[in-house]
Parts: C-alpha cells; structure tokens; sequence
C-alpha cells in the first residue's frame, strides 16, 4: 500500500467557509495530484505539483488553490465554499519509475 | 476536447462471461502511459492494469488484459470469466506530459459495470 493518507475523511460545512483539505505521504514522491470526483464526470484534476512550492493548476481550478510546503504535504484549499464544490477528492502521487497513480481513501465534502 | 472517452456508461455482463470496456484517447504526446482503475462501492481506487506507448506486447494481469490499438488510439479493458466482484466502476486513464515531465493523469468518465449471476 502507498502510504497516502486524507484528512477529513467526511466534512459538512457552510457556504462561504474557507475549508482546507491535506494529502500526506510518507513514499518521498516529487508529484501529488488533486481530483474530484462527480457522478458523469470521472475525476477531473484539480491541481498538481511536481515538488515543494512548485503547482501548476489542472482542468478545474477555479475556486481552489493548493500549497505544498513539504514534500509530504499537499493541502487543497477552498477559499469560500459554494454547493458547486460539493464533491468526493481524492488526492494521488505518482509512483516510482514512470507507473500508475496511487490514490488515498478520499475526502467526502458537502457545502450546505 | 475531451482527452479520454469511455463512450459506454453503464453494462451488463453474465457471470463467467468476458467483457470488453471501451477507451479511446487523444494526445500528442510521442511517449504516454494508459491505465485502468477499477472503483468498488466503498469507493477506493484501485489500480489494474498499465500498458506503455512504446510496449509492444498488450499488458495482461491475470483476468485482465488491455487490447492496445495504437494507430486507432484505443485502450480497451478485457475482463476474462467475469466474477460477481467484478461489480464496480471502471475508469480508462492516461498519463500524459511524459516527454516534457509534467506527468498528468487524465481520466476518462468511466464504465459502471454489473456481473450477472
């Protein structure tokens, strides 16, 4: 198992909140992605990094932003949550030598 | 455009039957890695199969195997002898930005597939 671990599992908070969610990772792995997952969409990226302080944004950035001050930690922030954003993350590495993403357990997000 | 289309949203398949999921993609990027996850009811994703752009050969792992077209971009999953358990959704994903290093993971928007019994 790759050790990546999402903190909260579950949430419900309020529109307009600021809301943060953390990836941890003890494999040392330079990339970290967030994704969400909507019913008809799939996982859609969100937000990447490719090492400590480097991001770049994905195909459904608006509204999130993301910091990466350790290579262990990968926080995803919703600045002020709107029902828009109510959705399942989940965040993955890539794995070692160019093979698949591992992905945590998810976070379960509703804005109410 | 959609960069990875899996144009089946939903089937069905008899137990110990094969089954077929479909996956076409688009990039033009030279070097490049497909996947295919498979997403139970609890949720978790789990990985099944990888197959390279370079590889040659179609990548199998057990009951599964992937039929690689590259000319026809095409990535479809094969499911040998379908098992009950093989109830989940299934997403056909691709890892592009390989040549430029930026490595990302596209997914497409999945197969909700159900095993018969």
């Amino acid at each position: 198992d790759a050790g990546i671990t999402q903190s909260p599992r579950h949430k419900v908070t309020e529109t307009g909140t600021p809301v943060t969610l953390r990836c941890h990772q003890t494999e040392n792995h330079r990339y970290m992605y967030w994704y969400r997952q909507d019913p008809g969409h799939g996982l859609r990226l969100i937000h990447y990094s490719y090492g400590v302080k480097d991001t770049d944004k994905g195909e459904v950035s608006d509204g999130y932003s993301v910091s990466r001050s350790k290579t262990e930690d990968f926080l995803l922030t919703l600045e002020s949550a709107t029902s828009s954003q109510t959705s399942v993350y989940f965040c993955a590495i890539k794995g070692p030598a160019g093979t698949e993403a591992f992905f945590g357990q998810g976070t379960r997000l509703t804005v109410v | 455009a959609q960069k990875i289309t899996q144009t089946q949203p939903g089937m069905f398949v008899q137990e110990k039957e094969a089954v077929t999921l479909d996956c076409t993609y688009d990039t033009s990027d030279p070097s490049y890695g497909l996947f295919w996850y498979k997403q139970p009811s609890s949720g978790e994703m789990i990985f099944l199969i990888y197959q390279g752009s370079y590889d040659q050969q179609n990548a199998t792992e057990g009951r599964y195997s992937l039929n690689f077209q590259k000319a026809r971009k095409s990535a479809n999953l094969v499911i040998s002898a379908s098992q009950l358990g093989d109830s989940a959704m299934y997403f056909c994903a691709m890892r592009e930005g390989d040549t430029s290093g930026t490595y990302k993971y596209i997914f497409g928007t999945g197969t909700r597939l159900k095993v018969l019994a």
